[in-house]
Protein backbone atom coordinates (compact mmCIF):
# COMPACT_ATOMS: atom_id res chain seq x y z
CA UNK A 1 0.00 0.00 0.00
CA UNK A 2 1.14 3.78 -1.14
CA UNK A 3 0.91 5.43 2.03
CA UNK A 4 2.55 8.80 0.50
CA UNK A 5 1.76 9.58 -3.13
CA UNK A 6 2.88 11.89 -5.66
CA UNK A 7 0.65 11.79 -8.58
CA UNK A 8 2.39 13.97 -10.87
CA UNK A 9 5.60 12.13 -12.60
CA UNK A 10 6.83 15.78 -13.85
CA UNK A 11 6.25 19.22 -13.59
CA UNK A 12 8.27 22.09 -16.23
CA UNK A 13 7.97 26.06 -15.46
CA UNK A 14 10.03 28.98 -16.40
CA UNK A 15 12.60 30.71 -14.58
CA UNK A 16 10.92 32.73 -12.15
CA UNK A 17 7.62 31.62 -11.63
CA UNK A 18 6.04 29.60 -8.95
CA UNK A 19 7.08 25.84 -8.66
CA UNK A 20 4.34 23.78 -6.54
CA UNK A 21 4.82 20.29 -5.71
CA UNK A 22 2.02 18.19 -4.31
CA UNK A 23 2.11 14.73 -2.12
CA UNK A 24 -0.68 13.04 -0.68
CA UNK A 25 -0.78 10.79 2.08
CA UNK A 26 -3.00 8.14 4.24
CA UNK A 27 -1.68 7.44 7.54
CA UNK A 28 -2.69 10.58 10.13
CA UNK A 29 -0.01 9.25 12.91
CA UNK A 30 3.15 10.81 10.45
CA UNK A 31 4.74 12.88 12.70
CA UNK A 32 6.96 15.00 10.34
CA UNK A 33 6.67 15.57 6.51
CA UNK A 34 9.69 16.28 4.30
CA UNK A 35 10.75 17.02 1.21
CA UNK A 36 14.45 15.69 -0.48
CA UNK A 37 15.36 16.70 -3.43
CA UNK A 38 17.96 14.38 -5.82
CA UNK A 39 20.27 14.94 -8.58
CA UNK A 40 21.10 12.21 -10.68
CA UNK A 41 23.98 9.98 -9.42
CA UNK A 42 24.20 11.49 -5.59
CA UNK A 43 21.84 10.07 -2.65
CA UNK A 44 18.94 12.56 -1.38
CA UNK A 45 19.16 15.91 -0.02
CA UNK A 46 16.93 17.10 2.68
CA UNK A 47 15.31 20.33 1.89
CA UNK A 48 12.70 21.26 4.13
CA UNK A 49 10.48 19.81 7.14
CA UNK A 50 6.99 20.62 9.00
CA UNK A 51 6.00 19.01 11.92
CA UNK A 52 2.21 17.44 12.09
CA UNK A 53 1.05 19.79 14.57
CA UNK A 54 1.48 22.82 12.44
CA UNK A 55 0.68 24.12 8.83
CA UNK A 56 3.39 26.12 7.30
CA UNK A 57 6.77 26.29 7.22
CA UNK A 58 9.05 28.53 5.26
CA UNK A 59 12.75 28.72 4.55
CA UNK A 60 14.00 30.98 2.12
CA UNK A 61 12.68 30.44 -1.31
CA UNK A 62 11.09 27.39 -0.31
CA UNK A 63 7.80 27.08 1.65
CA UNK A 64 6.04 23.92 2.73
CA UNK A 65 2.43 23.55 3.43
CA UNK A 66 0.27 20.67 5.21
CA UNK A 67 -3.51 20.43 5.33
CA UNK A 68 -4.31 17.59 7.80
CA UNK A 69 -8.09 17.68 7.31
CA UNK A 70 -7.37 16.95 3.51
CA UNK A 71 -3.91 14.70 4.07
CA UNK A 72 -1.98 16.59 1.96
CA UNK A 73 1.04 18.50 1.81
CA UNK A 74 2.66 21.02 -1.23
CA UNK A 75 5.87 22.84 -1.61
CA UNK A 76 5.80 25.82 -3.14
CA UNK A 77 9.36 27.11 -4.78
CA UNK A 78 9.43 30.79 -5.45
CA UNK A 79 11.05 32.03 -7.42
CA UNK A 80 12.38 29.27 -9.41
CA UNK A 81 15.65 28.97 -10.65
CA UNK A 82 17.07 26.24 -13.42
CA UNK A 83 19.49 24.86 -10.43
CA UNK A 84 16.34 23.63 -8.90
CA UNK A 85 16.20 21.13 -11.86
CA UNK A 86 15.79 18.00 -9.95
CA UNK A 87 13.43 15.13 -8.72
CA UNK A 88 11.39 16.43 -5.46
CA UNK A 89 10.52 13.43 -3.03
CA UNK A 90 8.01 14.07 -0.30
CA UNK A 91 7.99 12.22 2.66
CA UNK A 92 6.80 11.02 5.87
CA UNK A 93 8.79 10.51 9.13
CA UNK A 94 7.80 7.09 11.64
CA UNK A 95 11.10 6.04 13.15
CA UNK A 96 11.79 5.53 9.19
CA UNK A 97 11.03 7.33 6.16
CA UNK A 98 8.12 7.05 3.50
CA UNK A 99 8.95 8.18 0.08
CA UNK A 100 7.02 8.86 -2.22
CA UNK A 101 7.61 8.46 -6.08
CA UNK A 102 8.83 11.79 -6.73
CA UNK A 103 8.29 14.66 -8.93
CA UNK A 104 10.89 15.66 -12.06
CA UNK A 105 10.67 19.54 -11.73
CA UNK A 106 12.19 21.07 -14.75
CA UNK A 107 13.25 24.92 -14.44
CA UNK A 108 13.38 26.53 -18.34
CA UNK A 109 15.52 29.77 -18.73
CA UNK B 1 33.22 16.06 7.83
CA UNK B 2 32.99 14.27 4.22
CA UNK B 3 29.58 13.16 4.51
CA UNK B 4 27.92 9.49 4.74
CA UNK B 5 29.97 7.28 2.04
CA UNK B 6 29.60 4.14 0.26
CA UNK B 7 31.74 1.35 -1.13
CA UNK B 8 31.58 -0.31 -4.02
CA UNK B 9 30.01 2.91 -5.83
CA UNK B 10 28.64 0.07 -8.84
CA UNK B 11 28.12 -3.85 -8.65
CA UNK B 12 27.36 -6.00 -11.32
CA UNK B 13 27.03 -10.04 -10.09
CA UNK B 14 25.29 -12.76 -11.52
CA UNK B 15 22.36 -14.05 -10.27
CA UNK B 16 23.07 -16.66 -6.98
CA UNK B 17 26.45 -14.81 -6.20
CA UNK B 18 26.38 -13.25 -2.75
CA UNK B 19 27.36 -9.50 -2.57
CA UNK B 20 28.35 -7.13 0.44
CA UNK B 21 27.65 -3.17 0.69
CA UNK B 22 29.67 -1.23 3.53
CA UNK B 23 28.33 2.11 4.29
CA UNK B 24 30.29 4.28 6.73
CA UNK B 25 28.08 6.99 8.10
CA UNK B 26 28.91 11.14 9.79
CA UNK B 27 30.30 10.19 12.56
CA UNK B 28 28.96 11.63 15.58
CA UNK B 29 25.71 10.05 14.14
CA UNK B 30 24.12 7.01 15.94
CA UNK B 31 21.15 5.82 13.74
CA UNK B 32 21.95 4.38 10.17
CA UNK B 33 19.26 3.43 8.12
CA UNK B 34 18.98 0.83 4.38
CA UNK B 35 16.86 1.95 1.59
CA UNK B 36 16.35 0.51 -1.84
CA UNK B 37 14.83 1.99 -4.91
CA UNK B 38 14.32 0.71 -7.78
CA UNK B 39 13.42 2.77 -11.43
CA UNK B 40 10.47 5.24 -11.51
CA UNK B 41 10.03 4.48 -7.44
CA UNK B 42 10.85 6.60 -4.11
CA UNK B 43 13.55 5.09 -1.54
CA UNK B 44 11.90 1.97 0.32
CA UNK B 45 13.05 1.41 3.69
CA UNK B 46 14.82 -1.40 4.83
CA UNK B 47 16.46 -1.46 8.33
CA UNK B 48 17.72 0.75 10.74
CA UNK B 49 20.37 0.59 13.35
CA UNK B 50 20.72 2.55 16.79
CA UNK B 51 24.37 2.29 17.37
CA UNK B 52 24.96 -1.52 16.97
CA UNK B 53 21.23 -2.60 17.66
CA UNK B 54 19.37 -3.29 14.90
CA UNK B 55 15.26 -1.68 15.91
CA UNK B 56 13.38 -2.25 12.51
CA UNK B 57 13.52 -4.69 9.82
CA UNK B 58 10.83 -4.16 6.91
CA UNK B 59 9.06 -7.01 5.52
CA UNK B 60 10.57 -6.40 2.02
CA UNK B 61 13.91 -7.90 3.62
CA UNK B 62 13.38 -11.59 2.86
CA UNK B 63 16.13 -13.79 4.64
CA UNK B 64 18.78 -13.43 1.85
CA UNK B 65 19.26 -10.24 3.47
CA UNK B 66 21.17 -9.58 6.05
CA UNK B 67 22.78 -6.43 7.67
CA UNK B 68 25.41 -4.89 10.26
CA UNK B 69 26.62 -2.40 12.19
CA UNK B 70 29.25 -4.67 14.35
CA UNK B 71 31.00 -1.59 16.34
CA UNK B 72 28.28 1.09 15.87
CA UNK B 73 30.03 2.79 13.29
CA UNK B 74 30.25 1.14 9.91
CA UNK B 75 27.53 -0.99 8.49
CA UNK B 76 27.43 -3.72 6.10
CA UNK B 77 24.45 -4.92 4.09
CA UNK B 78 24.90 -8.16 2.31
CA UNK B 79 22.00 -10.13 -0.12
CA UNK B 80 22.94 -13.94 -0.43
CA UNK B 81 21.82 -15.95 -3.57
CA UNK B 82 21.05 -12.75 -5.86
CA UNK B 83 18.04 -12.65 -8.10
CA UNK B 84 17.14 -10.09 -10.75
CA UNK B 85 14.86 -8.60 -8.72
CA UNK B 86 17.43 -7.43 -6.38
CA UNK B 87 18.21 -4.79 -9.10
CA UNK B 88 17.98 -1.73 -7.86
CA UNK B 89 20.05 1.37 -5.76
CA UNK B 90 21.16 0.80 -2.16
CA UNK B 91 21.13 3.66 -0.51
CA UNK B 92 22.48 4.41 3.26
CA UNK B 93 21.55 6.91 5.60
CA UNK B 94 22.85 8.62 8.95
CA UNK B 95 21.36 10.50 11.12
CA UNK B 96 20.49 11.67 14.94
CA UNK B 97 18.09 9.87 17.34
CA UNK B 98 16.68 13.72 18.07
CA UNK B 99 15.97 15.50 14.44
CA UNK B 100 16.03 11.20 12.80
CA UNK B 101 13.75 12.83 10.06
CA UNK B 102 16.32 14.96 9.03
CA UNK B 103 18.72 12.05 7.24
CA UNK B 104 22.03 12.87 5.45
CA UNK B 105 22.21 10.05 2.44
CA UNK B 106 25.19 8.35 0.75
CA UNK B 107 25.53 8.35 -2.80
CA UNK B 108 24.34 5.20 -3.16
CA UNK B 109 25.53 1.38 -4.49
CA UNK B 110 23.56 0.39 -7.92
CA UNK B 111 23.45 -3.76 -8.36
CA UNK B 112 23.21 -4.94 -11.38
CA UNK B 113 22.21 -9.16 -11.30
CA UNK B 114 22.70 -10.50 -14.86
Amino acid sequence: DQQVKQNSPSLSVQEGRISILNCDYTNSMFDYFLWYKKYPAEGPTFLISISSIKDKNEDGRFTVFLNKSAKHLSLHIVPSQPGDSAVYFCAAFTGKLIFGQGTTLQVKP
Amino acid sequence: DTGVSQNPRHKITKRGQNVTFRCDPISEHNRLYWYRQTLGQGPEFLTYFQNEAQLEKSRLLSDRFSAERPKGSFSTLEIQRTEQGDSAMYLCASTLVQGAYEQYFGPGTRLTVT
